[in-house]
């Protein structure tokens, strides 16, 4: 079946920096690649998602960039602020089901 | 838009209690939605996949007579954990997927946390 990893486990950024997560996934049928943000105690908050059809999608301070042929797909955040902190969870999913297959996570924290 | 409201936020019962759990999707009709488990600094672990008018699917290892799940209309799914224990206290988190031909994104509710004494 489908595996996501995903790196870093937690990551460490100077206020105004920029931030990157990384994820793969195994199964060439997954086509759809979201991402969520979870704060403590709230559920996941669907931040970002690329269909397998494209390569790039922005969104103000955030993007999301995706290789097929290399199986894996990143988030970019710039400028980054206090509110960004929290963890944040790639997934994946295909046709077949609709479930999403989740990353372990990586816990963001920005530094001021 | 895409509202998932999620219903108690916090529960505390005795032990042997069953305590029912509330997903409504607020402004999307939602075919199928989706019951998650999350552990401390874990990601989510899917319980079931809850169709509207069908019986759910329950994943590997999760009782389905323990975990009933109830998805009467496009709008509304119930999670019930019967007679609970301790080691059924958890975070249990819901998901809804919208009714659109496709894989379309889940938006999630923002959790139950359940205590069991």
């Amino acid at each position: 079946g489908e595996n996501v990893e995903q790196h870093p486990s937690t990551l460490s950024v100077q206020e105004g920096d920029s931030a990157v997560i990384k994820c793969t996934y195994s199964d060439s049928a997954s086509n759809y690649f979201p991402w969520y943000k979870q704060e403590l105690g709230k559920g996941p908050q669907l931040i970002i998602d690329i269909r397998s059809n494209v390569g790039e999608k922005k969104d103000q301070r955030i993007a999301v960039t995706l290789n097929k042929t290399a199986k894996h797909f990143s988030l970019h955040i710039t400028e980054t602020q206090p509110e960004d902190s929290a963890v944040y969870f790639c997934a994946a999913s295909m046709n077949s089901n609709y479930q999403l297959i989740w990353g372990a996570g990586t816990k963001l924290i920005i530094k001021p | 838009g895409a509202v998932v409201s999620q219903h108690p936020s916090w529960v505390i019962c005795k032990s042997g209690t069953s305590v029912k759990i509330e997903c409504r999707s607020l402004d999307f009709q939602a075919t199928t939605m989706f019951w998650y488990r999350q552990f401390p600094k874990q990601s989510l672990m899917l319980m079931a996949t809850s169709n509207e008018g069908s019986k759910a699917t329950y994943e590997q290892g999760v009782e389905k007579d323990k975990f009933l799940i109830n998805h009467a209309s496009l709008t509304l799914s119930t999670l019930t954990v019967t007679s609970a224990h301790p080691e059924d206290s958890s975070f249990y988190i819901c998901s809804a997927r919208e009714h659109r031909g496709g894989n379309q994104p889940q938006h999630f509710g923002d959790g139950t946390r359940l205590s069991i004494l």
